[in-house]
């Protein structure tokens, strides 16, 4: 079975420019969250979808952030414009959606971006 | 909103002696404490987790304990070897029965290193 993939691995964009982020969950996973981990601190919330709709988006810092998952497949990270301080290490995870409180989430590789 | 403090944020030990890592959080209703583990260039993989109705939990040469009057929980790692050497985050979350999934709340993490 095939993990959460996530493209690019690397973006390097100049301050003011536009990065699109992509993640593609495990198949099945109806759970999908997007996570940043910034300058080696922790890895922190950002938002967390149900299929193709938003449960949670507290986590998001500024609407410079608009996240998407259309058809409830895969999901795109849009950052627009990009600010020094966005860059970092920006993950996803997967998880099944069901009764119960256990559901593990499976992580990306993370996409690594660097505003310059 | 829920805070996880980890420490420490490196760890030095010998081939074979023992590794502690402590987490508190601040939000007495989460109940769900999962630890991940990541080695360099890789993603981040679940390695053990533990629920707020059980104190302790062993896998091997891992354990990780929980005690929710003081919430804390850690994690210790036994006769450490080579490859144990990573970054290793905490993580708390509230797990709701008829909930979908909910979101992970991560320590800053801990870089151990294991010498041989």
């Amino acid at each position: 079975e095939a993990g959460v993939t996530q493209f690019p691995s690397h973006s390097v964009i100049e301050k003011g420019q536009t990065v699109t982020l992509r993640c593609d969950p495990i198949s099945g996973h109806d759970n999908l969250y997007w996570y940043r981990r910034v300058m080696g601190k922790e890895i922190k919330f950002l938002l967390h979808f149900v299929k193709e709709s938003k449960q949670d988006e507290s986590g998001m810092p500024n609407n410079r952030f608009l996240a998407e998952r259309t058809g409830g497949t895969y999901s795109t990270l849009k950052v627009q414009p990009a600010e020094l301080e966005d860059s970092g290490v920006y993950f996803c995870a997967s998880s099944q959606q069901r009764q119960g409180p256990y559901n593990e989430q499976f992580f990306g590789p993370g996409t690594r971006l660097t505003v310059l | 909103g829920e805070n996880v403090e980890q420490h420490p944020s490196t760890l030095s030990v010998q081939e074979g002696d023992s590794a502690v890592i402590k987490c508190t959080y601040s939000d007495s209703a989460s109940n769900y404490f999962p630890w991940y583990k990541q080695e360099l260039g890789k993603r981040p993989q679940l390695i053990i987790d533990i629920r707020s109705n059980v104190g302790e939990k062993k896998d091997q040469r891992i354990a990780v304990t929980l005690n929710k009057t003081a919430k804390h929980f850690s994690l210790h790692i036994t006769e450490t070897q080579p490859e144990d050497s990573a970054v290793y985050f905490c993580a708390a979350s509230i797990r709701e029965i008829k909930a979908a999934g909910n979101k992970l709340t991560f320590g800053g993490g801990t870089r151990v290193l294991v010498k041989p």
